[in-house]
């Protein structure tokens, strides 16, 4: 089964900075089947991101997604207050959907 | 805005049951795959179980054998039959599926409330 890690852990910025999360799958896997979220606490998760760069309806633009193979990456260009939260990758595997275990990013 | 709403959790002794629901009245339930995901208390989301509109249901290991995942078309509804309850078990459980997305394409773009299952003596 494929492995996704993120990092990092915990990413300290302040209002306008840019953030740049990593997910690391443990094999190559499909572009078309790495999916970005953001969970806020208390709320359900929402999707950003699917097949690594395509933004769900309604994200902003300061939103994007990109790489491939093993390696992929979720940037935030200007971080808004809202934009402090949780973020996850996950993979669609054929026999099960796997999450990586989260970046969180927070105010500096 | 398009989205599941979820039942069934409550409290339940450890080696209990409890099943959960998992329906909507916008959309077809059996037109694609349907997903239960579940969060621990202050943990990461976990993947639990996922059946595709052709039927086929797939479980992560920790729940293998214990639950089951089901849909019943004539109610538009999909369910997670919990048995053998464990104290790591409580979590709060979503269902979710991949609704505006793209054929070809994966994302889990519509995400119930969630339900809380706690287990505990």
């Amino acid at each position: 089964e494929i492995v996704l890690t993120q990092s990092p852990g915990t990413l300290s910025l302040s209002l306008g900075e840019r953030a740049t999360l990593s997910c690391r799958a443990s094999q190559s896997i499909s572009s078309s089947h790495l999916a970005w979220y953001q969970q806020k606490p208390g709320q359900a998760p929402r999707l950003l991101i699917y097949a690594t760069s395509s933004r769900a309806t309604g994200i902003p633009d300061r939103f994007s997604g990109s790489g491939s193979g093993t390696d992929f990456t979720l940037t935030i260009s200007r971080l808004e207050p809202e934009d402090f939260a949780v973020y996850y990758c996950q993979l669609f595997g054929t026999f099960f959907f796997t999450f990586g275990p989260g970046s969180k990013v927070d105010m500096k | 805005e398009v989205q599941l709403v979820e039942s069934g959790g409550g409290l339940i002794q450890p080696g209990g049951s409890l099943r959960l629901s998992c329906g909507t009245s916008e959309f077809i339930v059996s037109n694609n795959f349907m997903s239960w995901v579940r969060q621990a208390p202050g943990k990461g989301l976990e993947w639990v179980s996922v059946i595709y509109s052709s039927g086929s249901t797939y479980y992560a290991d920790s729940v293998k054998g214990r639950f089951t995942i089901s849909r019943d078309n004539s109610k538009n509804t999909v369910y997670l039959q919990m048995n053998g309850l464990r104290a790591e078990d409580t979590a709060m459980y979503y269902c979710a599926t991949k609704y505006g997305v793209p054929p070809g394409h994966y994302g889990m773009d519509v995400w119930g409330q969630g339900t809380t299952v706690t287990v505990s003596s």
